[in-house]
């Protein structure tokens, strides 16, 4: 695709629920992040996906937070048991290589807890 | 710790005139920063870069300064226009093959005509 997709765009869901946010990165691009923005700061680095594999996770808050790229193509970001801490927009971005920048970010999901 | 740092949370600039953005980082492992500009609802744009190895890079209206001993970046628009009034987020890398960034908390800029 053109750019980095990510869905959905909101989600709303309830305490202890689970979620899963979809990214589809920039076709070709090996390089995969995960990132979690709150509200008034900048984003916060949560995980990095070389191809298929999951290079570096030391940025997931907790073992709530899990994230896949199983084919080396799209990811998905699973947060189980939700809590009210988890809210937050999460930015999925790629790059063509590994170490390549600049990193092409999607618009992100906006994530509610109630 | 927070280790990029972006102390003003919003700036105002006339249109017409120059912005000047800052951004101060502690890690001195860092040798790539980014800039970049984000829109409401929608996701981080990259603006412009520099390498440590750089002490200043220019694009158009875009001018970003790098004084490594000071561990202070900057930003420089100019001439400013209103389609610029967004927030801004400084970015920094290390060296290596992650390569994740580590984002400064933006500053709101706003272009008033």
């Amino acid at each position: 695709g053109a750019g980095v997709s990510q869905s959905p765009r909101y989600k709303v869901a309830k305490r202890g629920q689970d979620v899963a946010l979809r990214c589809d990165p920039i076709s070709g691009h090996v390089s995969l992040f995960w990132y979690q923005q709150a509200l008034g700061q900048g984003p916060e680095f949560l995980t990095y996906f070389q191809n298929e594999a999951q290079l570096d996770k030391s940025g997931l808050p907790s073992d709530r937070f899990f994230a896949e790229r199983p084919e080396g193509s799209v990811s998905t970001l699973k947060i189980q048991r939700t809590q009210q801490e988890d809210s937050a927009v999460y930015l999925c971005a790629s790059s063509l290589r590994e170490g390549d920048q600049p990193q092409h970010f999607g618009d992100g999901t906006r994530l509610s807890i109630l | 710790d927070q280790q990029v740092k972006q102390n003003s949370p919003s700036l105002s600039v006339q249109e017409g005139r120059i912005s000047i953005l800052n951004c101060d980082y502690t890690n001195s492992m860092f040798d790539y920063f980014l800039w970049y500009k984000k829109y409401p609802a929608e996701g981080p744009t990259f603006l412009i870069s520099i390498s440590s190895i750089k002490d200043k890079n220019e694009d158009g209206r875009f001018t970003v300064f790098l004084n490594k001993s000071a561990k202070h970046l900057s930003l420089h628009i100019v001439p400013s226009q209103p389609g610029d009034s967004a927030v801004y987020f400084c970015a920094a890398s290390a060296g290596g093959g992650a390569q994740k960034l580590v984002f400064g908390q933006g500053t709101r800029l706003t272009i008033n005509p």
